[in-house]
């Protein structure tokens, strides 16, 4: 099936750096989504793309969709002690409007 | 107002049982879901439902059984719970036609002893 392979799997910061993470694919998308987990709930949507090349910000957060329409990456800057949680990448596969498929996620830690 | 509210948060119970989990959404979406959270954080579509009708099974058992009253609700009914089914399973929401921008509920945490 098709699958998405994000990293790193976990990430441990001090506050004020910056992050970096990704997801990539083997199959073409038509959409990449970033969602944020904070434990004991449930994931909350950050940014959502839908075209090749888009660049999408929110406050300190950037993802760019790639070119390839296989790849996205998630970009925190000046990393804060509640930007702690699971980050997701999902992906609606082309045609498959009813479904979802998550990365396994990137568990970020910051330390004060 | 809770966009996506399931119930109950906590749920633990014995092997063999059935129990079910509920699932509103006023967010007046078309597409409502069914994802399970094991261990290992790794979210795994279960059920799609659009406008009550069942659009994914993702190969789930048969002791899982969706049930769609109208399309603001999708309940989720477990027979025979098995101690492998203990895990976090999330109701979420999506407008539909094209949108796939899925809205979560705080999960219900299945304990099976």
């Amino acid at each position: 099936g098709q699958q998405l392979n994000q990293s790193p799997q976990s990430m441990f910061i001090q506050e004020g750096e910056d992050v970096s993470m990704n997801c990539t694919s083997s199959s073409i998308f038509n959409t990449w989504l970033w969602y944020k987990q904070d434990p004991g709930e449930g994931p909350v949507l950050l940014i959502a793309l839908y075209k090749a090349g888009e660049l999408t910000s929110n406050g300190r957060l950037t993802a760019q969709f790639g070119i390839t329409r296989k790849d996205s990456f998630l970009n925190i800057s000046a990393s804060i002690p509640s930007d702690v949680g699971i980050y997701f990448c999902a992906d609606a596969p082309a045609g498959g409007y009813n479904k979802l498929i998550f990365g396994a996620g990137t568990r970020l830690a910051v330390h004060p | 107002d809770t966009a996506v509210s399931q119930t109950p948060k906590y749920l633990v119970t014995q092997m063999g049982n059935d129990k079910s989990i509920k699932c509103e959404q006023n967010l007046g979406h078309d597409t409502m879901y069914w994802y399970k959270q094991d261990s290992k954080k790794f979210l795994k579509i279960m059920f799609s439902y659009n406008n009550k009708e069942l659009i994914i099974n993702e190969t789930v058992p048969n002791r899982f059984s969706p049930k769609s009253p109208d399309k603001a609700h999708l309940n989720l009914h477990i027979n025979s719970l098995e101690l492998g089914d203990s895990a976090v399973y999330f109701c979420a929401s999506s407008p539909g036609t094209g949108n796939t921008e899925a809205f979560f509920g705080q999960g219900t945490r299945l304990t099976v002893v």
